[in-house]
């Protein structure tokens, strides 16, 4: 079966430049989220989407990020300009939004930003 | 907001003997979940508890979703030098409804010796 699938798996770019990371979850799914990592933060939760309308996104850090799902098969998070501090590790999930479905996640796009 | 506090941080132990980490939250989760994350990839979900006192096993790995609601537990018996990851409890809110939205605890990370 396949997973959450995310592209791409690694990005390395200068300071203001834009970077769009994708995402397509799990056919049949109809959450999608977005996560950072750090090591000083974790995984925090930055933006989810139910039948593709944004729930939530206290999250996102500024208005720099955004993010958007234009259809069920498809999820983007853009960051523009970016900076250094946005290094991390970006991971989108996706589950079904019944009660207690867990979220299932992709492999994640490591971003660097120099 | 609402906090998951995860411990241990880190873990050393000897390839054979059981291992215990737990989560404690200040809320009250309707839902427990434990995921392990090898290097380079996302989270793998390992079990999910959904009552009150539910025990649940999955191989080797136990989990308890706490009687209070406040806490879980995942045990992992005779461990192997494939469990090295990082081990993540999450948990969903009463007030989270159908969204799927999941608070993740710091993580416990774990290295086997051979």
């Amino acid at each position: 079966d396949a997973g959450v699938i995310q592209s791409p798996r690694h990005e390395v770019t200068e300071m203001g430049q834009e970077v769009t990371l994708r995402c397509k979850p799990i056919s049949g799914h109809n959450s999608l989220f977005w996560y950072r990592q750090t090591m000083m933060r974790g995984l925090e939760l930055l933006i989810y989407f139910n039948n593709n309308v944004p729930i939530d996104d206290s999250g996102m850090p500024e208005d720099r990020f955004s993010a958007k799902m234009p259809n069920a098969s498809f999820s983007t998070l853009k960051i523009q300009p970016s900076e250094p501090r946005d290094s991390a590790v970006y991971f989108c999930a996706s589950s079904l939004s019944v009660r207690n479905s867990p979220l299932h996640f992709g492999n994640g796009t490591r971003l660097t930003v120099t | 907001g609402q906090q998951l506090n995860q411990s241990p941080q880190s873990m050393f132990i000897q390839e054979g003997e059981d291992v215990s980490m737990n989560c404690t939250s200040s809320s009250i989760f309707n839902t427990w979940l434990w995921y392990k994350q090898d290097p380079g990839e996302g989270p793998v979900l390992l079990i999910a508890l959904y009552k009150a006192g539910e025990l649940t096993s999955n191989g080797r790995l136990t989990a308890q979703f706490g009687i209070t609601r406040k806490d879980s537990f995942l045990n992992i018996s005779a461990s192997i030098p494939s469990d090295v990851g990082i081990y993540f409890c999450a948990g969903r809110t009463p007030g989270s409804g159908n969204t799927g939205k999941l608070i993740f605890g710091q993580g416990t990370t774990l290295q086997v010796k051979p």
